[in-house]
């Protein structure tokens, strides 16, 4: 079966540092790949999405960016975290067909400081 | 962007009444998705809906996809404690090069014992 990995679950940054976080799909070969973010309550943002190693799609420009290095890994960085950049972050990944839904990982919380 | 519009945002509710939640855009989608998010939690999907005028159940909860495919409507019958949570809809137009479904605002439910 498929699985999802997220991590960290929680994180506290200072403004300026860098972020990394990172997340690995089990089970599945070839998945599209997906960071969002999720202000509280409140539905989700679509910031990058992947359909191949080093193919990397930026919904809204912003102070982060994403890496596929290799096949089932999505990576989501930051070189200086702004107060703005705290949130819920969630990767998930689904099939390339149209009308598969999504598998969420677990979510990062992110709180700079 | 294409914009989905969920209504209520929020429901309050006692144990055993029903309810109906609304998902609307202006955008004619490919098929639609809905989500029920626990806190801290990633998003399950609950089901997808592909064809205008197409009804789903799930135990207590209906389904609806509008007609012209630009809207959806959630049912629940006899609500329970249980039901609580964020509702998610998401639609996705196959000219996304990602498959990408974008989410809608959100109605958060809770149900009181």
């Amino acid at each position: 079966s498929q699985t999802i990995h997220q991590w960290p679950a929680t994180l506290v940054q200072p403004v300026g540092s860098p972020l990394s976080l990172e997340c690995t799909v089990e089970g599945t070969s070839n998945p599209n790949l997906y960071w969002y973010r999720q202000a509280a309550g409140r539905g989700l943002q679509l910031l990058f999405y992947s359909v191949g190693i080093g193919q990397i799609s930026s919904e809204v420009p912003q102070n982060l960016s994403a890496s596929r290095p290799q096949d089932r890994q999505f990576i989501l960085s930051s070189k200086k975290l702004l107060l703005s950049d705290s949130g819920f972050y969630l990767c998930a990944w689904r099939p390339q067909a149209v009308n598969y839904g999504y598998t969420f990982g677990s979510g990062t919380r992110l709180t700079v400081v | 962007t294409q914009l989905l519009e969920q209504s209520p945002q929020f429901l309050s509710i006692q144990e055993g009444e029903n309810l109906t939640v609304y998902c609307n855009s202006s955008s004619v989608f490919s098929s639609l998705q809905w989500y029920r998010q626990e806190p801290g939690e990633g998003p399950v999907l609950l089901v997808t809906v592909v064809t205008g005028g197409e009804v789903k159940k799930l135990k207590r909860l209906t389904f609806q996809f509008g007609d012209a495919r630009k809207d959806s409507s959630l049912h629940i019958t006899a609500a329970q404690p249980g039901d609580t949570g964020l509702y998610l809809c998401a639609g996705v137009n196959r000219e996304n090069t990602g498959n990408q479904f974008y989410f809608g605002t959100g109605t958060s439910l809770t149900v009181i014992p």
